[in-house]
């Protein structure tokens, strides 16, 4: 069974500063997901990644599959990045969208 | 090129009543996912469906849900005999591929007086 753990649970952030969100799985995936979800608002996929590092604007994703790790960063954060970060995995040995979600980081940035 | 489209945004039952979620996917999207997240829970995988076919209905309660996505319309996602703990907001995704990039919708919200 895959089990995907999120650290920080909460975090909290001056404007400008360098945020990491961590995402440990316990099991092979074929593809890691970061989300991002405002309150009481839709989910946003933010990178789908199975090797190496992807960037996006401000945000990099980076994953290690020998240690099923995966972190998502925030450089120069700004008070609109403040959302839910959710990792999530797929099942393992599933290529389809059969996800296993982590508990989600709730990331508020004060201007 | 709109996104994927869920409607009701908010929906509000009695107990024992029926509800029934869409979810319309991007256009030329054959894959289609429900997602449930109920209060200060995670969100859990319920059913994954391709044109008129269940794929995966392994994260679906047994008794009283149904979902189905007809060759021609949006996926429905239908809860017959509403209780409380049914209150949660419904996501749907799509994707053109079973394997590829999924968009959300902005869900639906359940709740059950």
């Amino acid at each position: 069974k895959n089990e995907v753990e999120q650290s920080p649970q909460n975090l909290t952030a001056q404007e400008g500063e360098f945020i990491t969100i961590n995402c440990s799985y316990s099991v092979g995936i074929s593809a890691l997901h970061w989300l991002q979800q405002h309150p009481g608002g839709g989910i946003v996929s933010l990178f789908m990644l199975s090797s190496g590092k992807k960037k996006h604007g401000r945000l990099i994703a980076t994953i290690n599959i020998q240690e099923k790790h995966s972190s998502l960063h925030i450089t120069a954060s700004h008070p609109r990045d403040s959302a839910v970060y959710i990792c999530a995995s797929n099942a393992g040995g599933t290529s389809y969208g059969k996800l296993t979600f982590g508990q989600g980081t709730i990331l508020t940035v004060h201007p | 090129n709109a996104g994927v489209m869920q409607n009701p945004r908010h929906l509000v039952r009695r107990r024992g009543q029926e509800a029934r979620l869409r979810c319309s996917p991007m256009k030329g999207h054959s894959h289609v996912y429900w997602y449930r997240q109920l209060p200060e829970e995670g969100l859990k995988f319920m059913v994954y469906l391709q044109k008129e076919n269940i794929i995966d209905e392994s994260g679906m309660p047994k008794e009283r849900f149904s979902a189905e996505f007809p060759k021609e319309g949006p996926s429905i996602l239908r809860i017959q005999q509403v209780v409380r703990g049914d209150s949660a907001a419904y996501f749907c995704a799509s994707s053109d591929q079973g394997d590829g990039g999924y968009t959300f919708g902005s869900g639906t919200r359940l709740t059950v007086v």
